[in-house]
């Protein structure tokens, strides 16, 4: 399944719009991009997923460009709340055994 | 609806004892999934069960590690005996059928396991 490359560490603060990019240059035909949120203690919840162009929701949009190689999240007007870990997933239906999890991006909003 | 529940949220036994987590997944999802995170490693994948069948429990570390799922509702997942380097948090996580779309976890809150 492809691996995803996302950065370690982000920094914004209360009111901005963030957006985290993740690529994956070796995403197949029929997998799927899915962005999960983890918070200290917590198990990670999903928040967002597209195949392609672009997809919003309450919580975040999700940017697809047309080659699929990479896609971004973004959240906008971030507050403390916000501060959790973000993970960028792909994979087909049927294959979440198989996903590759990575570190993900940790992301502090500050005051 | 309930989330998926995990029980005990915090273990902490001895080396060469014996510890069983419990996963309860949300009513009626039939997939259920076993992941680990060793700290300051990644999540890995340990197993999946569709109802009561082990679908693939290629991410088992060895076999101290029993999975179960009797009845295709919740599931235990034993360490016996325990090694240091099983330390770590435990996840479970299930879902629905996927048609379309995919990849679609409901995650409980971790097992977190430390073996002294």
């Amino acid at each position: 399944l492809a691996k995803t490359t996302q950065p370690i560490s982000m920094d914004s603060y209360e009111g901005q719009e963030v957006n985290i990019t993740c690529s994956h240059n070796n995403i197949a035909t029929n997998d799927y991009i899915t962005w999960y949120q983890q918070f200290p203690s917590q198990g990670p919840r999903f928040i967002i997923q597209g195949y392609k162009t672009k997809v919003t929701n309450e919580v975040a949009s999700l940017f697809i460009p047309a080659d699929r190689k990479s896609s971004t999240l973004s959240l906008p007007r971030v507050s403390l709340s916000d501060t959790a870990v973000y993970y960028c997933l792909v994979g087909a239906a049927g294959n979440n055994r198989k996903l590759i999890w990575g570190l993900g991006t940790s992301l502090a909003v500050n005051p | 609806e309930a989330g998926v529940t995990q029980f005990p949220s915090h273990s902490v036994i001895e080396k060469g004892q014996t510890v069983t987590l419990r996963c309860d997944p949300i009513s009626g999802h039939d997939n259920l999934y076993w992941y680990r995170r060793v700290m300051g490693k990644e999540i890995k994948f340990l197993l999946h069960f569709v109802k009561e069948s082990k679908q693939d429990e290629s991410g088992m570390p060895n076999n101290r590690f029993l999975a179960e799922r009797t009845g295709g509702t919740y599931s235990t997942l034993k360490v016996q005996p325990a090694e240091l380097e099983d330390s770590g948090v435990y996840f479970c996580a299930s879902s629905q059928p996927s048609f379309s779309g995919a990849n679609v976890l409901t995650f409980g809150a971790g097992s977190r396991l430390t073996v002294l």
